[in-house]
């Protein structure tokens, strides 16, 4: 057990609707990133927020969109879904200043 | 944008074999970690490398920062049938957007294991 929680664990929805997936993240860590994994894919970064505020976007769609709350749970958004928004999404947490990412468990996501 | 290089794909081994992968980069890491994944999972760490040159264990994995920062290497020896998965490399590069500690993830290295 990492010490990151992800909820849902399982989500299915019908295209063009709206979901957000949740994450909390280790106790004391500020750092929440966010990574989508399709099919046989790698790990695809979507967004880095530190302490509330966006740090980094990677291969985010402008349909997705996330935040971190002052808590240091994160959610993130996703909006008119596609097909091909089907994936693993995967949230990370690290301390302040430091590389080593713990994740959580992923949100199953299927778009029918 | 930066890119990991992770070889071989995937490997079919006998149980009780040593398994070699490696990461390559273009570019300057300055941190290198190898993490392991089960289907349905999340990418659980194994080891983290700071230093290059550094080798570190973990029980029957070895990883190795390269001297020249821009590759690493992960061993594992006597397989069992549980370190089945798809192991990834990922690292930080030397230079980033914004100062941000994102990481860049090689595409993983898929390992079976016949008892």
């Amino acid at each position: 057990d990492s010490g990151v929680t992800q909820t849902p664990k399982h989500l299915i929805t019908a295209t063009g609707q709206r979901v957000t997936l949740r994450c909390s993240p280790r106790s004391g860590d500020l750092s929440v990133y966010w990574y989508q994994q399709s099919l046989d894919q790698g790990l695809q970064f979507l967004i880095h927020y530190y302490n509330g505020e966006e740090r980094a976007k990677g291969n985010i769609l402008e349909r997705f969109s996330a935040q971190q709350f002052p808590d240091l749970h994160s959610e993130l958004n996703l909006s008119s879904l596609e097909l091909g928004d089907s994936a693993l999404y995967f949230c990370a947490s690290s301390v302040s200043y430091a590389y080593e990412q713990y994740f959580g468990p992923g949100t199953r996501l299927t778009v029918t | 944008g930066q890119q990991l290089n992770q070889s071989p794909q995937s490997m079919f081994i006998q149980e009780g074999e040593d398994v070699s992968m490696n990461c390559t980069s273009s570019s300057i890491f300055n941190t290198w970690l190898w993490y392991k994944q089960e289907p349905g999972e999340g990418p659980v760490l194994l080891i983290a490398l700071y230093k290059a040159g550094e080798l570190t264990s973990n029980g029957r994995l070895t990883a190795q920062f390269g001297i020249t920062r821009k590759d690493s290497f992960l061993n594992i020896s006597a397989s069992i049938p549980s370190d089945v998965g798809i192991y990834f490399c990922a690292g930080r590069p030397l230079i980033t957007q914004g100062g941000s500690e994102k990481l860049v993830f090689g595409k993983g290295m898929k390992l079976t294991v016949n008892p």
